[in-house]
């Protein structure tokens, strides 16, 4: 019944060690999005792929990449963690002007 | 323009209570308006949502209210129970051409239900 699945849950990593965390989705929704969350904040978005086009916020730093290999999964990469990305990040996905599904997030930890 | 305010930033309301959380907005072209549940350590789940056609969206205990003259919509949570206890958050989103909608999220409330 799963719709929205991020891997891993929690993901411990080291200072500038880079990173990728996944998610899939079996909605088969064309948008994906990837959120940063902080504590007691609400969600930010990072960059989204509409069907396979990209598209990035102008305040997302350049340290964070991401990759849509088909309609079904979508990676977020961060290339040199500092301390300051350590958040829960979200993955969420709509068709068109329906939604977001947001999925579980992944719990980041930089040491 | 693109901002969504949300009050109160947290609250307390006994069991069995009504829980009210508001939200306003300036950008008029805003058209779907959803809240979003949010337990410790989970993603948000959507939890109802209401377009400006309509002045009052009813889901089991919840309810949205929207004022479009006044440009704004709050959550009702009727009967709360201590299980409602989490992080709302109301967000909005209009109409995007040729690209994807992007919601716009108000700061949250923290809901305590007690006993």
């Amino acid at each position: 019944d799963a719709m929205v699945i991020q891997n891993p849950r929690y993901q411990v990593t080291q200072f500038g060690k880079p990173v990728t965390l996944s998610c899939s989705q079996t909605l088969n929704h064309n948008v994906m999005y990837w959120y940063q969350q902080k504590s007691s904040q609400a969600p930010k978005l990072l960059f989204h792929y509409y069907d396979k086009d990209f598209n990035n916020e102008a305040d997302t730093p350049d340290n964070f990449q991401s990759r849509r290999p088909n309609t079904s999964f979508c990676f977020l990469d961060i290339r040199s963690p500092g301390l300051g990305d350590a958040a829960m990040y979200l993955c969420a996905t709509s068709r068109d002007k329906v939604g977001g599904y947001f999925g579980p997030g992944t719990r980041l930890t930089v040491t | 323009q693109q901002q969504v305010k949300q009050s109160p930033q947290s609250l307390i309301v006994q069991k069995g209570g009504i829980s009210i959380i508001n939200c306003a907005y300036e950008n008029t072209a805003f058209d779907y308006f959803p809240w979003y549940q949010q337990f410790p350590g989970k993603g948000p789940a959507l939890l109802i949502a209401i377009r400006p056609d309509v002045s009052e969206k009813k889901e089991g205990r919840f309810t949205i209210s929207f004022n479009k003259s006044a440009k704004q919509f709050s959550l009702h949570i009727m009967d709360s129970q201590p299980g409602d206890s989490a992080t709302y958050f109301c967000a909005a989103s209009a109409r995007a051409t040729g690209t994807a909608s992007k919601l716009t999220f108000g700061t949250g409330t923290r809901l305590q239900v007690t006993l």
